[in-house]
């Protein structure tokens, strides 16, 4: 299994910043998601972090909304842009390996005044 | 389309009762399935899965799940539940042998004393 951890695990945001949310993985994996939990909702997946190259990004999420990092096959960032209330949710990285179990990370709640 | 349908909301129940949790995917050649728990104000956890082999998967906290493949269902089971069930808990599978998991929409389980 992996251990993965999220930094920060909340925030409280002014409408219009940004915020960077960062993943950690305890091991080499091959995938690694951002996912997109709204409040009493289940998961939306945002995008696939790839590593060293653009993010594969689902139908409604795009690029300048929330770009991603993956330098490396343990480390992921996902920017929140320009915030508006309604980006306030849980934010979760997960990783594994294709076709097998992911993990999750704790989560990062993120609440847009 | 590839979807995930949870059929109940919500699920109340009384201690040491009996527990379905009903899950149904659209069809495919190739699926993973699995099963996660989320409890208040934290990441999700693995529960169990299935990826190939025994269709019946035993998984922690005495949960255990059925792959079946005519109806297209992969149903959550345990026994006798405990307070320290309630929690919620997602569905989801990987078609195809890709990488990005779908999920369906939660299911709430209340246990009551």
């Amino acid at each position: 299994s992996a251990v993965i951890s999220q930094k920060p695990s909340r925030d409280i945001c002014q409408r219009g910043t940004s915020l960077t949310i960062q993943c950690q993985v305890d091991s080499q994996v091959t995938m690694m998601f951002w996912y997109r939990q709204q409040p009493g909702q289940s998961l939306t997946l945002i995008a696939t972090a790839n590593q060293g190259s653009e993010a594969t990004y689902e139908s409604g999420f795009v690029i300048d909304k929330f770009p991603i990092s993956r330098p490396n096959l343990t480390f992921s960032t996902l920017t929140v842009s320009n915030m508006s209330p309604e980006d306030s949710s849980i934010y979760l990285c997960s990783a594994g390996l294709a076709g097998d179990t992911q993990y999750f990370g704790p989560g990062t709640r993120l609440t847009v005044l | 389309a590839q979807s995930v349908t949870q059929l109940d909301s919500q699920v109340p129940v009384f201690e040491e009762a009996p527990v379905e949790l009903r899950c149904n995917y659209s069809s495919s050649v190739s699926v993973y399935l699995f099963w996660y728990v989320q409890y208040p104000n934290q990441g999700l956890q693995l529960l169990l899965k299935y990826l190939s082999g025994s269709t019946l998967v035993k998984g922690i906290n005495g949960f255990e799940a059925e792959f079946n493949k005519s109806q297209t269902s992969f149903h959550l089971r345990k026994p006798s539940v405990h307070i320290s069930d309630t929690a919620e808990y997602f569905c989801a599978v990987i078609y195809n042998q890709g990488g990005k998991l779908i999920f369906g929409q939660g299911t709430e389980l209340s246990v009551k004393p």
